[in-house]
C-alpha cells in the first residue's frame, strides 16, 4: 500500500545549525507535499508545503525540496532557534485523491 | 469560534461507558478526518469523511463509530473502549479528501480506565 517514510526519528542540533529532515513516498500519483510542525502540547500546523509542478521553495529560514524521480522530499531549517523545537511531520496526498498519508515524525531538539 | 474545535478537551471514561467526541470545523471545508496521536503511532489516521460520505476507514475497531451529519460537524461515538485506546483524539478537516492543507483541531485527551 501507499507509504511515507519519514528520517530521523529524532534530530538534536546547536542552535544556529541547519537541521535537513528527509521523506520518501511510494504512490507516484502524489502531488502534494506539506509538512507540518507539532510544538508540545499544541496541535499539528501548516509550515510549509510544495507541489509537484516545483523543485524547491522557500519561506524565511524554511525550505522545502522535490525529487519526483527519486520520490523523495526534504524540509530544510537554517539557523536554527530553541523555538524550532518540536515533532515535524511530512505528508503525501494526491489531488483528487481520497487520504493524505503522514510520516511517522521527527522530534527536532535545538540546544541553546 | 474559528477553525476546528473540539469538544471535550479531556475525557475520563470507564470501559463500559458510552461517550462522544465532537468535532466542528468553521472554514466551510468539505473534507474532516479523526486521527488518533500515541506515543507508539504519532498520527494514525481512522476515518476519512467527504461531503459527508466516508471513504476511509482505516481497519478501525468497531468500538469506535463515526458520524458525519454535515460538512462541518463531526463526531466520534465510543463504546467498551479498552486501556489502550488512551490516546489523543484530533480531529482535522480539509477543502477536500486530498491535495490540500489540513486544518486540526486542539485535541480530546481520552483516558480509558
Amino acid at each position: 500500500g501507499e507509504n511515507v517514510e519519514q528520517h530521523p526519528s529524532t534530530l538534536s542540533v546547536q542552535e544556529g545549525d541547519s537541521a535537513v529532515i528527509k521523506c520518501t513516498y511510494s504512490d507516484s500519483a502524489s502531488n502534494y507535499f506539506p509538512w507540518y510542525k507539532q510544538e508540545l502540547g499544541k496541535r499539528p500546523q501548516l509550515i510549509i508545503d510544495i507541489r509537484s509542478n516545483v523543485g524547491e521553495k522557500k519561506d524565511q529560514r524554511i525550505a522545502v525540496t522535490l525529487n519526483k524521480t527519486a520520490k523523495h522530499f526534504s524540509l530544510h531549517i537554517t539557523e536554527t532557534q530553541p523555538e524550532d523545537s518540536a515533532v515535524y511531520f511530512c505528508a503525501a496526498s494526491s489531488t483528487g485523491g481520497f487520504k493524505t498519508i503522514f510520516g511517522a515524525g521527527t522530534r527536532l531538539f535545538v540546544k541553546a | 469560534e474559528t477553525g476546528v474545535t473540539q469538544t471535550p478537551r479531556h475525557l475520563v471514561m470507564g470501559m463500559t461507558n458510552k461517550k462522544s467526541l465532537k468535532c466542528e470545523q468553521h472554514l466551510g471545508h468539505n473534507a474532516m478526518y479523526w486521527y488518533k496521536q500515541s506515543a507508539k503511532k504519532p498520527l494514525e489516521l481512522m476515518f476519512v469523511y467527504n461531503f459527508k460520505e466516508q471513504t476511509e476507514n482505516n481497519s478501525v475497531p468497531s468500538r469506535f463509530s463515526p458520524e458525519c451529519p454535515n460538512s462541518s460537524h463531526l463526531f466520534l461515538h465510543l463504546h467498551t473502549l479498552q486501556p489502550e485506546d488512551s490516546a489523543l483524539y484530533l480531529c482535522a478537516s480539509s477543502q477536500a479528501a486530498s491535495g490540500y492543507e489540513q486544518y486540526f483541531g486542539p485535541g480530546t485527551r481520552l483516558t480509558v480506565t
